[in-house]
């Protein structure tokens, strides 16, 4: 079983409209929980990191937030734009030789 | 299992060599990517295939060379390996829609 699981595996969403992507993990220790944007054809743009004292954190129109308690993490796109269309892919990494494991991915298309 | 396997896990090696990274996905992906994780652990993309034609060619030294034989299989070669070739290389595949990402756990590569 993944360590890291993310749901939904792709969304639609209208533009202008909100969502949110969602993240679990089971991974341990803990150390920080990275939200990645993979356009196609393009490489992972970092969009916020989380450390486990952190359970928000604001990067424009995204918004990450953080239950170390529960494990589970979500990424908040706010009005959302064309060009937000995109892979969001959540990465955590443990203290265990700064292990990094990585979710499937949702892939996200926004629609005018 | 259904997996991206990467090997070898770690390789150690002197300055000057010549060397090379395997990865193989059973997942019937027709894309997969090289990454690069920095000093401060966020993945730089390098190569993208897509049945194995290259799609993602970024800024990295003419001495790494990805060689797709065919669509389940992006080896990534490194000629006269340099002390900052030093870090640790993901390959991983996915949809060509960039739908279910999958990671292979990484090689860590040192050159002394």
């Amino acid at each position: 079983k993944n360590q890291v699981e993310q749901s939904p595996q792709s969304l639609i969403i209208l533009e202008g409209k909100n969502c949110t992507l969602q993240c679990n993990y089971t991974v341990s220790p803990f150390s920080n929980l990275r939200w990645y944007k993979q356009d196609t054809g393009r490489g992972p743009v970092s969009l916020t990191i989380m450390t486990f004292s952190e359970n928000t954190k604001s990067n424009g129109r995204y918004t990450a937030t953080l239950d170390a308690d529960t494990k589970q993490s979500s990424l908040h796109i706010t009005a959302s734009q064309l060009s937000d269309s995109a892979s969001y892919i959540c990465v955590v990494i443990s203290y265990n030789n700064n292990d990094m494991r990585f979710g499937a991915g949702t892939r996200l298309t926004v629609k005018p | 299992d259904t997996a991206v396997s990467q090997t070898p896990k770690y390789l150690v090696t002197q300055m000057g060599n010549d060397k090379s990274i395997k990865c193989e996905q059973n997942l019937g992906h027709d894309t997969m990517y090289w990454y690069k994780q920095d000093s401060k652990k966020f993945l730089k993309i390098m190569f993208s295939y897509n049945n194995k034609e290259l799609i993602i060619n970024e800024t990295v030294p003419n001495r790494f060379s990805p060689k797709s034989p065919d669509k389940a299989h992006l080896n990534l070669h490194i000629n006269s390996l340099e002390l900052g070739d030093s870090a640790v290389y993901f390959c991983a595949s996915s949809h060509r829609q960039g739908i279910g990402y999958t990671f292979g756990s990484g090689t860590r590569l040192t050159v002394v």
